[in-house]
């Protein structure tokens, strides 16, 4: 059964450092999420892509956010200068055409800032 | 005023039992609601999708929406120790593919 694949599992990193999470949507699907899950916090959404744009963002990704699908399989999240705030798990999710909000999950990437 | 509210629980019901998971929500622009099912540490798992008001069964899972009263519900049937998890409720409609989740209810089926 085809699956949302993220990388890595777990990035820790320094506070100021930029980081990059990677994830490849279903091949077959158009449109592509991400949403982070603080520790024991509600799944929030953060941007949603689609056709090499970006379709809606929360509040929640500001400048220093940015998304990119560098190739046919790829899509990525950066942050560009981590915060200790922005410490949670990140998941990318994707969809077909048809229906934008049957949203099928990643695994996750748990980011951790110290 | 939260757009989704969900009960966390938790809530501990034994094997064999019928779960009834509820969720309530504000924004009446909501068309589309799904289920999810959250292991720990893990990613979403979709379990139910459904548009507007009505019940969808799939096995031992029906989803109910009441719009009118802007309900959400999950029921399972003879609940096993496997669907001890976290069950997210989300809804969406009003902008370009976002989800708006309640906050999880943690139920363990214990044995």
């Amino acid at each position: 059964e085809p699956e949302v694949t993220q990388t890595p599992s777990h990035q820790v990193t320094q506070m100021g450092q930029e980081v990059i999470l990677r994830c490849v949507p279903i091949s077959n699907h158009l449109y592509f999420y991400w949403y982070r899950q603080i520790l024991g916090q509600k799944v929030e959404f953060l941007v949603s892509f689609y056709n090499n744009e970006i379709s809606e963002k929360s509040e929640i990704f500001d400048d220093q956010f940015s998304v990119e699908r560098p190739d046919g399989s790829n899509f990525t999240l950066k942050i560009r200068s981590t915060k200790l705030e922005d410490s949670a798990m990140y998941f990318c999710a994707s969809s077909e055409g048809a229906d934008l909000y049957e949203q099928y999950f990643g695994p996750g990437t748990r980011l951790t800032v110290t | 005023q939260k757009e989704v509210e969900q009960d966390p629980g938790p809530l501990s019901v034994p094997e064999g039992a019928i779960v009834s998971l509820n969720c309530t929500y504000s924004n009446s622009a909501f068309q589309y609601f799904m289920w999810y099912r959250q292991y720990s540490r893990k990613g979403p798992e979709l379990l139910m999708y459904t548009y507007s008001s009505g019940n969808k069964e799939d096995g031992r899972f029906t989803a109910q929406v009441d719009k009118s009263s802007k309900y959400i519900s999950l029921f399972i049937r003879d609940s096993q120790p496997s669907d001890s998890a976290t069950y997210l409720c989300a809804a969406g409609g009003t902008s370009y593919g976002k989800l708006t989740f309640g906050q999880g209810t943690i139920l363990t089926v214990h044995p």
